[in-house]
């Protein structure tokens, strides 16, 4: 089993929030983990957009609008990424990723689709 | 900031390829510098890291002994010398500056493994 679970696709309306989930495999606590996220547009290379541990432990990408915001779900084990005021140009593969055993280990992406 | 990265290209299996990637409008003797490949299609995969000052490096366990990451700082470059190469290696290379797998990322080049 992979050490982070991302959904592979999520459909959201333009204006509406959506929630991005990155799981952290079973036995593996996602309370100590600082979660980074990553969008990519298509013939783009990755962009940074946060990082997110705790509410006394976060930043924002440089330029990175705040409508983008982190979290964590500690019942579910897993980070969150919440766009807010979905915009079209917000469609993009979004990623997360921990360091975990000597090892930036990713998730496997989410494609979300602004529609 | 920039960061350019070149020496990609179509190489047989078994042969090896070095990577270079130039780093400028920051100070590059003060980042971690790391290496993260996308297989045509696929998502993100971390390949190497190593501190500022070069003393420490990180590998994929399934390149561990076969890619070696390094720097120059004097000349403001970062190098994955990559040996061994197999089918599986072929993707898209970027070399990332800074924290977590990277704040800023360059283009990109393409190494293709095959005969």
């Amino acid at each position: 089993q992979a050490v982070l679970t991302q959904p592979s696709s999520l459909s959201a309306s333009p204006g509406a929030s959506a929630s991005l989930t990155c799981t952290l495999r079973s036995g593996i606590n996602v309370g100590p983990y600082l979660i980074y996220w990553y969008q990519q547009k298509p013939g783009s290379p990755p962009q940074y957009l946060l990082r997110y541990n705790s509410d006394s432990n976060k930043q924002q990408g440089s330029g990175v609008p705040s409508r983008f915001s982190g979290s964590k779900d500690t019942s579910a084990n897993a980070g969150i990424l919440l766009i807010s005021g979905l915009q079209s140009e917000d469609e993009a593969d979004y990623y997360c990723t921990v360091w975990h055993s000597g090892a930036w280990v990713f998730g496997g992406g989410t494609k979300l689709t602004v529609l | 900031v920039q960061l350019v990265e070149s020496g990609g290209g179509l190489v047989q299996p078994g042969g090896s390829l070095r990577l270079s990637c130039a780093g400028s409008g920051f100070i590059f003797s003060s980042q971690w510098m790391s290496w993260v490949r996308q297989a045509p299609g696929k998502g993100l995969e971390w390949v190497a890291n190593i501190r500022q000052d070069g003393s420490d490096t990180y590998y994929l366990g399934s390149v561990r002994g076969r890619f070696t990451i390094s720097r120059d700082n004097a000349a403001n470059s970062l190098y994955l010398q990559m040996n061994s190469l197999r089918a599986e290696d072929t993707a898209v290379y970027y070399c990332t500056r800074g924290e977590g797998a990277g704040d800023f990322w360059g283009r990109g080049t393409l190494v293709t493994v095959s005969s």
